[in-house]
């Protein structure tokens, strides 16, 4: 079984710049997940996916942040214009009727 | 609100040695309770679950018990490996449809030969 496909691995881009990341989760996981992990601490939800419906986007910053998951397949997180701050690993997760599948992350640094 | 608190590392034990990563959780209701770790370079994966009090889960020669009384979710081994060496994530989801994951900041294990 194919794992959660996450690009690019790795970004650096200077601040204000904008930035996207890709997410494929397992084939047939209805929810999908965004976490923000910044060194040292565990990761934050940032928006969860029921299909291509968002059950709960508190805690995306929405001036910057956005994301979508068209067709209920794949996701695209965007930040426009990021910032110092931003500079984090982004975990996307997928879930059908069990545990949580995490891909490996894409991992932004903002100068 | 919920909320997990993990003792801070790194955990710096030599190989065979017992392993305890401490976890506490502040949480309404009766949520699952979770202990993921990450290795160098690798994604997130799930080490054990406890889904209710006094569960005890279990996986790779890990070890936590579900302690409503205490609040604890403590991650044991008794024998370490240098292969065990990793990032350790206690975590709690309410089990409803929802299914969100809450994590503790992580505990660096470093595991010597």
């Amino acid at each position: 079984e194919a794992g959660v496909a996450q690009s690019p691995r790795y970004k650096i881009i200077e601040k204000r710049q904008s930035v996207a990341f890709w997410c494929n989760p397992i084939s047939g996981h209805a929810t999908l997940y965004w976490y923000q992990q910044i060194l040292g601490q565990g990761p934050k939800l940032l928006i969860q996916f029921q299909n291509n419906g968002v059950v709960d986007d508190s805690q995306l910053p929405k001036d910057r942040f956005s994301a979508e998951r068209l067709k209920g397949v794949d996701s695209t997180l965007k930040i426009q214009p990021a910032k110092l701050e931003d500079s984090a690993v982004y975990l996307c997760a997928s879930r059908g009727t069990g545990e949580l599948f995490f891909g490996e992350g894409s991992r932004l640094t903002v100068l | 609100g919920n909320s997990v608190t993990q003792m801070e590392g790194p955990v710096t034990l030599s190989e065979e040695a017992f392993l305890t990563i401490n976890c506490t959780y502040t949480a309404t209701g009766y949520p699952s309770l979770f202990w993921y770790v990450q290795y160098p370079g690798e994604g997130l994966q799930l080490l054990l679950k406890a889904t209710k009090a006094d569960d005890k889960g279990s996986n790779k020669g890990f070890e936590a018990t579900y302690r409503k009384e205490t609040t604890s979710f403590h991650l044991e081994k008794g024998s370490v490996q240098v292969s065990d060496s990793a990032v350790y994530f206690c975590a709690l989801s309410r089990m409803d449809s929802s299914y969100k994951l809450i994590f503790g900041s992580g505990t660096r294990l470093l595991v010597r030969p």
